[in-house]
């Protein structure tokens, strides 16, 4: 049984520019979750996809975006990066929608910087 | 509004003394609550969960945490520290959503030989 994979592991970019982050999530889960964690915070909640659909989303601007496929691994897509962008990304996944009831498990995260 | 609060951003403690992390919510309905625990580039990994039922709950690593409804509290303990458990703790809860886990800002465990 494979964990949550995410790549890249590190990302730089420059202001302006767009990235796209990726993620597979745990054998047999169908759920993806993604987080923001700045430097000194705890995570932040972005959105979360369940069979291919936004099911719940915190308080980020549309320039955040996400697609899940079939196979249930996931993207987030982040347009017109600023410097506040700069933060650890985490992808989770778990079996179902309700993060509360439900183990999430946890990728390594991708860092981005953005200059 | 919902929210969560960890006192102190970093904690020290002697290899072999008590571990006291502490975690305290705000919430509107009965929360579950969750510590999570990050290495040093690592993702983050569960310790242990509250949801229902018994109050004390243990978890991984020796660790145990106790939910305490009228101090709104969730502190999570560890009767002997060891050098491994030095990481940063982050305590969550879920709380009117479905989806999504509410997070503290996290406690930095550094451990003295």
């Amino acid at each position: 049984e494979t964990g949550v994979t995410q790549s890249p592991t590190h990302l730089i970019k420059t202001r302006g520019q767009q990235v796209t982050l990726r993620c597979s999530s745990q054998s047999g889960h169908n759920t993806v979750s993604w987080y923001q964690q700045a430097l000194g915070q705890g995570p932040q909640f972005i959105f979360q996809y369940y069979r291919e659909e936004e099911n719940g989303r915190g308080n980020f601007p549309p320039r955040f975006s996400g697609l899940q496929f079939p196979n249930y691994s996931s993207e987030l897509n982040v347009n017109a990066l600023e410097l506040d962008d700069s933060a650890l990304y985490l992808c989770a996944s778990s079996l179902n929608p309700s993060a509360g009831l439900e183990t999430q498990y946890f990728g390594p995260g991708t860092r981005l910087l953005v200059l | 509004a919902q929210s969560v609060t960890q006192l102190g951003s970093h904690v020290s403690v002697s290899e072999g003394a008590l571990v006291l992390l502490r975690c305290n919510y705000s919430s509107s309905v009965p929360p579950y609550l969750f510590w999570y625990v990050q290495y040093p580039n690592q993702g983050l990994q569960l310790l242990l969960k509250y949801t229902t039922g018994a109050t004390l709950v243990k978890g991984i690593n020796g660790f145990e945490a106790e939910f305490k409804k009228s101090e709104t509290s969730f502190h999570l303990t560890k009767p002997s520290a060891h050098m491994s458990d030095a990481a940063e703790y982050f305590c969550a809860f879920r709380g009117d959503s479905n989806y999504q886990l509410i997070w503290g800002a996290g406690t930095k465990l550094i451990i003295k030989p």
